[in-house]
């Protein structure tokens, strides 16, 4: 099945630094890669999202690249801010079994310094 | 509110107890989704329902045992569980095209075992 390795596990930036999130995936039929955001205490959201026939998406002070080739895809935020604080997952969708499903990375605490 | 509900948002069960786990989603979606959150495995799947047909069980201990009665309706029955269960356990929903799309989750259940 699908394994999906997210690096670093921790990363800490000041305020207004670009902070860059890596995940790898393993099976190369995978093709949509969301990345989530949780919040201390809450509920993981998308934040972004990238289908594997385009190569790069921005949405405002996010983006997200992805090397089908390497089998890599990277979270870029910039110009970060103390709310951006959270733990960042990423997520590669293949298919399992007659499903398609979702396998996370571990995480990144990302934590914006002011 | 993403349309999904979890309850109860705490839950705290002894070894011999049983609970159960509910899940409901307002978004019309056809595919629904058990993950467990702990620290060791930041989000572990562990059931798939599509069309409210199981198509993928995560290798889940039989204490854990899913039903789904209906697209918008999941529930997770919890028995004899261990202390090591003890977990935030969280339900999805997506609308499956076959190709993979956002997941939206509830809020989820913090679990202990006593």
């Amino acid at each position: 099945g699908e394994n999906v390795e997210q690096h670093p596990s921790t990363l800490s930036v000041q305020e207004g630094d670009s902070a860059v999130i890596k995940c790898t995936y393993s099976d190369s039929a995978s093709n949509y890669f969301p990345w989530y955001k949780q919040e201390l205490g809450k509920r993981p959201q998308l934040i972004i999202d990238i289908r594997s026939n385009v190569g790069e998406k921005k949405d405002q002070r996010i983006a997200v690249t992805l090397n089908k080739t390497a089998k890599h895809f990277s979270l870029h935020i910039t110009e970060t801010q103390p709310e951006d604080s959270a733990v960042y997952f990423c997520a590669a969708s293949g298919r399992g079994g007659s499903n398609y499903k979702l396998t996370f990375g571990k995480g990144t605490l990302l934590t914006v310094n002011p | 509110e993403t349309g999904v509900t979890q309850t109860p948002r705490h839950l705290v069960m002894g070894m011999t107890n049983k609970k159960s786990l509910k899940c409901e989603q307002h978004l019309g979606h056809n595919a629904m989704y058990w993950y467990k959150q702990s620290a060791k495995k930041p989000l572990e799947l562990m059931f798939v329902y599509n069309f409210k047909e199981q198509t993928e069980n995560n290798s889940v201990p039989s204490r854990f045992s899913p039903e789904c009665p209906n697209s918008s309706h999941l529930f997770l029955h919890l028995h004899t569980l261990q202390p090591e269960d003890s977990a935030l356990y969280l339900c999805a929903s997506s609308q499956e095209t076959g190709g993979g799309t956002e997941a939206f989750f509830g809020q989820g259940t913090r679990l202990t075992v006593v």
